[in-house]
């Protein structure tokens, strides 16, 4: 059972316009959530998170939402710039500094 | 180099064999995690260690062991190498606290 999905296998951007990736869980026990960056051939990066208290958080360009009553999250990138091109995974914690991965977007942002 | 390493970063070995992924992080993280990342299914916890000598299973376990004798040191054994764990291996740490683990580049394994 997939605890955290993310739907969409890939998403396609034009340079400058909004990029928005979406991420569903299941169990409502997780309380923190992360956006990380993978590109190729190199680990996953940092890029955001949010508190279960919280329903936003805005880091520069990046903004996730979080919709606890949904179990949805989102992570919006304004503008959507060359170097965003990336595989971005959101991923779920419940405790005990484990986390549980969606299955990665791929993001395509074209010039 | 201060950071998280991982050795080695490409392996290809046969079925059958032993070989064992090394995870070095120089911040004295108490948590360490060893990944795999798969096509559609992202990345899989494999096993997890809080601290030096305490280890525990993640949502992948078999046919992996793992140790920690140093805070620093987390390898990966695969006891038995089988193609279908043919896969790109993550390490990752943490010091506790927070939930923002930091990755080393990657083995890319290859199970022939």
């Amino acid at each position: 059972d997939q605890q955290v999905k993310q739907n969409s296998p890939s998403l396609s951007v034009q340079e400058g316009r909004i990029s928005i990736l979406n991420c569903d869980y299941t169990n409502s026990m997780f309380d923190y959530f992360l956006w990380y960056k993978k590109y190729p051939a190199e680990g996953p990066t940092f890029l955001i998170s949010i508190s279960s208290i919280k329903d936003k958080n805005e880091d520069g360009r990046f903004t996730v939402f979080l919709n606890k009553s949904a179990k949805h999250l989102s992570l919006h990138i304004v503008p959507s710039q060359p170097g965003d091109s990336a595989v971005y995974f959101c991923a779920a914690s419940g405790g005990a500094q484990k986390l549980v991965f969606g299955q990665g977007t791929r993001l395509t942002i074209n010039p | 180099d201060a950071g998280i390493t991982q050795s080695p970063r490409y392996k290809i070995t046969e079925t059958g064999r032993q070989v064992t992924l090394m995870c070095h992080q120089t911040w004295s993280h108490s948590y360490m995690f060893w990944y795999r990342q798969d096509l559609g299914h992202g990345l899989r916890l494999i096993y997890y260690s809080a601290a030096a000598d305490i280890t525990d299973k993640g949502e992948v376990p078999d046919g992996y062991v793992v140790s920690r004798s140093k805070t620093e040191n987390f390898p990966l054994t695969l006891e038995s190498a089988t193609r279908s764990q043919t896969s790109v291996y993550f390490c990752a740490s943490v010091q506790g606290g927070s939930g923002e683990q930091y990755f080393g580049p990657g083995t890319r394994l290859t199970v022939t």
